[in-house]
């Protein structure tokens, strides 16, 4: 168990919804990472924050967003769905947030657009 | 631009007998090296990275990887596999200039036989 906590575990929706993935960091991490991991991309990472602030983004779709809260946790936002969103989204958490910190997965929010 | 090469993407091998994935990558500039572990319907786990310092590099469950910057590789190797090593293995890459976003390899599929 890493300490990182990904609700719901299974989203099962329809195309053009919209749903919100939840992640609670660590104890003590203030940074936390989203990642999409799918057969045909592989596992790729979409954006990250530090202490409520956006800090590096990645391969991330103008349809999914993203924040941070006071309390650290974080919410992922995918809009408009496709079939291609269906996928595993993961999310991490680390302390300082700095390139060389060791990133704590959580187990994953399983998303299925039909 | 950086990138990661995982040049198997899957790899068989006897309870008990050694096994090396094989990684490379591919940056102009200095890159932080990681390797991370995903057993079946979790998330990543560390196994180990490289910063800086000794090219040899010891991770958990009795794993170690080379850094070899010549042949821009960072191979994963294990004298003596056992079942409990079955699992996807991502190599991943990052650096100053990446500003904390990190890039993984398509990942390499490690079966053990008894």
């Amino acid at each position: 168990d890493s300490g990182v906590t990904q609700t719901p575990k299974h989203l099962i929706t329809a195309t053009g919804q919209r749903v919100t993935l939840r992640c609670s960091p660590r104890s003590g991490d203030l940074s936390v990472y989203w990642y999409q991991q799918s057969l045909d991309q592989g596992l790729q990472f979409l954006i990250q924050y530090y202490n409520g602030e956006e800090r590096a983004k990645g391969n991330i779709l103008e349809r999914f967003s993203a924040q941070q809260f006071p309390d650290l946790h974080s919410e992922l936002n995918l809009s408009s769905l496709e079939l291609g969103d269906s996928a595993l989204y993961f999310c991490a958490s680390s302390f300082s947030g700095e390139y060389t910190d060791t990133q704590y997965f959580g187990p994953g929010t399983r998303l299925t657009v039909l | 631009a950086q990138s990661v090469t995982q040049l198997d993407s899957q790899v068989p091998v006897f309870e008990e007998a050694p096994v090396e994935l094989r990684c490379n990558y591919s940056s102009s500039v200095s890159v932080y090296l990681f390797w991370y572990v995903q057993y079946p319907n979790q998330g990543l786990q560390l196994l180990l990275k490289y910063l800086s310092g000794s090219t040899l590099v010891k991770g958990i469950n009795g794993f170690e990887a080379e850094f070899n910057k010549s042949q821009t590789s960072f191979h994963l190797r294990k004298p003596s596999v056992h079942i409990s090593d079955t699992a996807e293995y991502f190599c991943a890459v990052t650096s100053y200039s990446s500003a904390s976003k990190i890039i993984f390899g398509s990942g390499t599929r490690l079966s053990i036989r008894p």
